[in-house]
């Protein structure tokens, strides 16, 4: 199964606004409204930071918002703070019998 | 709020099985969602294994279908994985985790994962 497409690290500095990019194709990004976006710390699990593209569920902080725009699905962190340093995976629903997870995006602060 | 966690062996042998339990609080595994296992090998990306809903009903990964077999205790709130004639390919993080989609599309929960080692 082909992944969704993530840069490999993405860095800025304190307070800054980062993108992170989730590219995949018509039959999983591009064709539903179900991405969502994971925030992952070192030994811990996964924590959902956006579902259905744009949702943020509650206790996530509003400085976390997604989007999409044709394949690419996108998250921005604005003011960026320490606890923001983690792994960041993207993931879309398929029309296949298999999700689709994206390669991991490792942010980190200047 | 739901939780879960990953249980069993972190080493084993090749050619033998790998037994995982996940056991889930905080939500009745009756009430619905399919409920899912993941890996994620040494340095690699997130593959999909296979789900499990609550009356039995099973969709696996059909590149795992042969070797998996993922199985629910309502009685316990918790569900099993099997993975028969594990190589060192199957080394990984496995991760149980809870999805409202049957193939276990973009799971809202997650336990923290538990790495296993196959080696002999």
């Amino acid at each position: 199964q082909s992944a969704l497409t993530q840069p490999a690290s993405v860095s800025g500095s304190p307070g800054q606004s980062i993108t992170i990019s989730c590219t995949g194709t018509g039959s999983d990004v591009g064709g539903y409204n179900y991405v969502s976006w994971y925030q992952q710390h070192p030994g811990k699990a996964p924590k959902v930071m956006i579902y259905e593209v744009s949702n943020r569920p509650s206790g996530v902080s509003n400085r976390f918002s997604g989007s999409k725009s044709g394949n690419t699905a996108s998250l921005t962190i604005s003011g960026l703070q320490a606890e923001d340093e983690a792994d960041y995976y993207c993931s879309s629903y398929r029309s296949s019998t298999t999700p689709v997870f994206g390669t991991g995006t490792k942010v980190t602060l200047l | 709020q739901v939780h879960m966690q990953e249980s069993g062996p972190g080493l084993v042998r090749p050619s033998e099985t790998l037994s995982l339990t996940c056991t889930v609080s905080g939500y009745s595994i009756r009430s619905g969602y399919h409920w899912g296992w993941i890996r994620q090998p040494p340095g690699k990306g997130l593959v999909w294994i296979g789900s499990i809903y609550y009356s039995g009903s099973t969709y696996y990964n059909p590149s795992l279908t042969s070797r998996a077999t993922i199985s629910v205790d309502t009685s316990k709130n918790q569900f099993s994985l099997k993975l028969s004639s594990v190589i060192a390919a199957d080394t990984a993080v496995y991760y149980c985790a809870r999805s409202r989609f049957q193939n276990g599309a973009v799971p809202d929960f997650w336990g923290q994962g538990t790495l296993v080692t196959v080696s002999s």
